[in-house]
């Protein structure tokens, strides 16, 4: 079945590591997305890619990288630059076109203890 | 981007008609209005989306105002899986990119 998959569900990691966060998509979608939620919060863009190569800085980009070297795949690193890493991160994709919904995986809840 | 204001919270009774309400002022003529929900811990669901005329599907009907500041998501017959938070989204494009940004949305609550 087509859809978007986020890996590991839940993960751990010590103060001061870096962790990298998977997402892939096989819906054959231009744009993906990662956004960061915090307890009882809305969502906040972190960065978004409209094309292979290419990627560009949301709202709260501080502390986070991503690539996009393949269209399916849209991994999200959480370096120790990040002050307050501990969040649930969704990913999401999307045609890129205006007037067309975006598909989000289930998430990644990150603890760093 | 337009910026959209839903209430925070709003409690319905199961088999009534929930109503969300959702202003969208500064809306320009080529932006869609989406709406999406989020059950707890799950990542958000797409429900409808449209332009300037009302639409409906299996989950919702959509309402939107004749000048498009503000919109109405109806769920007909709320059910207790309805329970979510209800996001707004005014879907715009920053050269040829387009960003979906996320508001606090509203809690609904179905209540048996």
């Amino acid at each position: 079945d087509g859809g978007i998959t986020q890996s590991p569900k839940y993960l751990f990691r010590k103060e001061g590591q870096n962790v990298t966060l998977s997402c892939e998509q096989n819906l054959n979608h231009d744009a993906m997305y990662w956004y960061r939620q915090d307890p009882g919060q809305g969502l906040r863009l972190i960065y978004y890619s409209q094309i292979v190569n290419d990627f560009q800085k949301g709202d709260i980009a501080e502390g986070y990288s991503v690539s996009r070297e393949k269209k399916e795949s849209f991994p999200l690193t959480v370096t120790s630059a990040q002050k307050n890493p501990t969040a649930f991160y969704l990913c999401a994709s999307s045609r890129e076109r205006r007037n067309t919904e975006a598909f989000f995986g289930q998430g990644t809840r990150l603890t760093v203890v | 981007d337009a910026k959209t204001t839903q209430p925070p919270s709003m409690d319905c009774a199961e088999g009534r008609a929930a109503n969300l309400p959702c202003n969208h002022s500064t809306i320009s003529g080529n932006e869609y209005v989406y709406w999406y929900r989020q059950i707890h811990s799950q990542g958000p669901q797409y429900i409808i989306h449209g332009l300037k005329n009302n639409e409906t599907n299996e989950m919702a009907s959509l309402i939107i105002t004749e000048d498009r500041k503000s919109s109405t998501l109806i769920l007909p017959h709320a059910t207790l899986r309805d329970t979510a938070v209800y996001y707004c989204i005014v879907r715009g494009a920053i050269q040829g990119a387009q960003k979906l940004v996320f508001g606090q949305g509203t809690r609904l609550t179905i209540n048996p």
